[in-house]
């Protein structure tokens, strides 16, 4: 697709659950970028993905959390036992090689809703 | 660490006025890259611009024109005779070549309202 693609657009689950979303990026981008928005707030970096491989998980709040990127493309956030705090917007943002000073692109995010 | 502070949290203005929007960043890093972002109610960060460490020159793209002064750490933006098309929260970020690829620190975002 011509930018980056999130599903779902909208996650409502209950506490305890398990969730996945999904990141589609831009074709070709070799980075890719989760981040997390809660409400009021500017995202906050989660993890960095160069190709496969997770070059930076820092911004993983806790192990409940993990993402994958197995082919270098698309990018799955797991989300684990699931609180009411992880209710927030996820952003993924994918640019072109990870080279810092790279615009990112970003896509319109998923609203997860724990209740 | 690198700390991005927007102190303006919500601003309100009538169609055709100028308003700047404020960026105050912190960082030790000598290379670093600034980056201003619009997010409309949509969601989608929208990037606007991005300038490095070393280029102090200003720039000016149609209505929008941004000053960097790295004496003042500021990267502030301007919109001269604002429309409501530029009703959205503005966010301005920092990355610098010590961080991960290109991991971008947020400020916390201007609400800007601009009404008819």
């Amino acid at each position: 697709g011509a930018g980056v693609s999130q599903t779902p657009s909208n996650k409502v689950t209950e506490k305890g659950k398990y969730v996945e979303l999904r990141c589609d990026p831009i074709s070709g981008h070799t980075a890719l970028y989760w981040y997390r928005q809660s409400l009021g707030q500017g995202p906050e970096f989660l993890i960095y993905f160069q190709g496969t491989g997770a070059a930076d998980d820092s911004g993983l709040p806790n192990d409940r959390f993990f993402a994958v990127r197995p082919e270098g493309s698309v990018s799955t956030l797991k989300i684990q036992r699931t609180e009411r705090g992880d209710s927030a917007v996820y952003l993924c943002a994918s640019s072109q090689t990870g080279t810092p000073g790279e615009k990112l692109f970003f896509g319109s995010g998923t609203q997860l809703s724990v209740l | 660490a690198q700390k991005v502070t927007q102190a303006q949290t919500e601003i309100s203005v009538v169609e055709k006025e100028d308003v700047t929007l404020d960026c105050v960043y912190e960082t030790r890093d000598t290379t670093y890259y600034l980056f201003w972002y619009k997010q409309p109610p949509s969601g989608e960060l929208v990037f606007l611009i991005r300038r490095n460490s070393f280029d102090e020159q200003n720039e000016i793209s149609g209505r929008y024109s941004w000053n960097f002064q790295k004496s003042t750490s500021s990267f502030n933006f301007t919109i001269t005779a604002s429309q409501v098309v530029d009703s959205a929260v503005y966010f301005c970020a920092l990355s610098t070549r010590g961080g991960g690829g290109n991991k971008l620190t947020f400020g916390t975002g201007t609400q800007l309202k601009v009404e008819l």
